[in-house]
């Protein structure tokens, strides 16, 4: 059974640029969420999709968004990059009538210069 | 809103040691309770959950009790080996709207077992 993919595994980017992320959920699972890490911290909530929609967003601007396939895949954008945009970046599959928890992939480290 | 408090990293403890990492929280209503471990270089891995008042969550070893009447969750083991060091997550599952849940993290602790 495949857990959650993402890729790339690492980006180097510059100040300005646009990146996008991949997702692949795990099987039977139809959520997906993002969160931002950032070094030293705990996971920070971006936004989470079901449905194809964009269900709730954290406290993140507009300059990240995201998006949802009918195959429950997902991707993360993120314009105009900003040095404080570097860190890791975690996509987490749920069902939605499951009990809270979700299962998370190994990330895409992203760097900023 | 919601939020999660843990203990104060870092931990180094030896081979064998008796191991507490406190969690407490803050939460309307009845969150579900997790603990995830973060291995160098990886994403996290749910190690257990616990869903209500009085449950025991438990996996390799690790245990955590739902603690309503002091928001707590800690997270213990009786015997560490070096394998379990790592940064450990204390979360809550916070209630969104049209039954959407997001996790809300601490700021975890970093946990290393000398041999």
């Amino acid at each position: 059974d495949a857990g959650v993919t993402q890729s790339p595994t690492h980006l180097i980017k510059t100040r300005g640029q646009q990146v996008t992320l991949r997702c692949s959920p795990k099987s039977g699972h139809d959520t997906v969420s993002w969160y931002q890490q950032a070094l030293g911290q705990g996971p920070q909530f971006i936004f989470q999709y079901y449905e194809e929609e964009e269900r709730q967003r954290g406290n993140f601007p507009d300059r990240f968004s995201g998006h949802q396939f009918p195959n429950y895949s997902s991707e993360l954008n993120v314009n105009a990059l900003l040095l404080g945009d570097s860190a890791l970046y975690l996509c987490a599959s749920s069902p939605i009538a499951g009990g809270g928890e979700q299962y998370f992939g190994p990330g895409t480290r992203l760097t900023v210069t | 809103g919601n939020s999660v408090t843990q203990m104060e990293g870092p931990v180094t403890l030896s081979e064998e040691a008796f191991l507490t990492i406190n969690c407490t929280y803050t939460a309307t209503g009845y969150p579900s309770l997790f603990w995830y471990v973060q291995y160098p270089g990886e994403g996290l891995q749910l190690l257990l959950k616990a869903t209500k008042a009085d449950d025991k969550g438990s996996n390799k070893g690790f245990e955590a009790t739902y603690r309503k009447e002091t928001t707590s969750f800690h997270l213990e083991k009786g015997s560490v080996q070096v394998s379990d060091s790592a940064v450990y997550f204390c979360a809550l599952s916070d209630l969104l709207i049209q039954g959407a849940q997001k996790l809300v993290f601490g700021q975890g602790t970093r946990l290393t077992i000398n041999p």
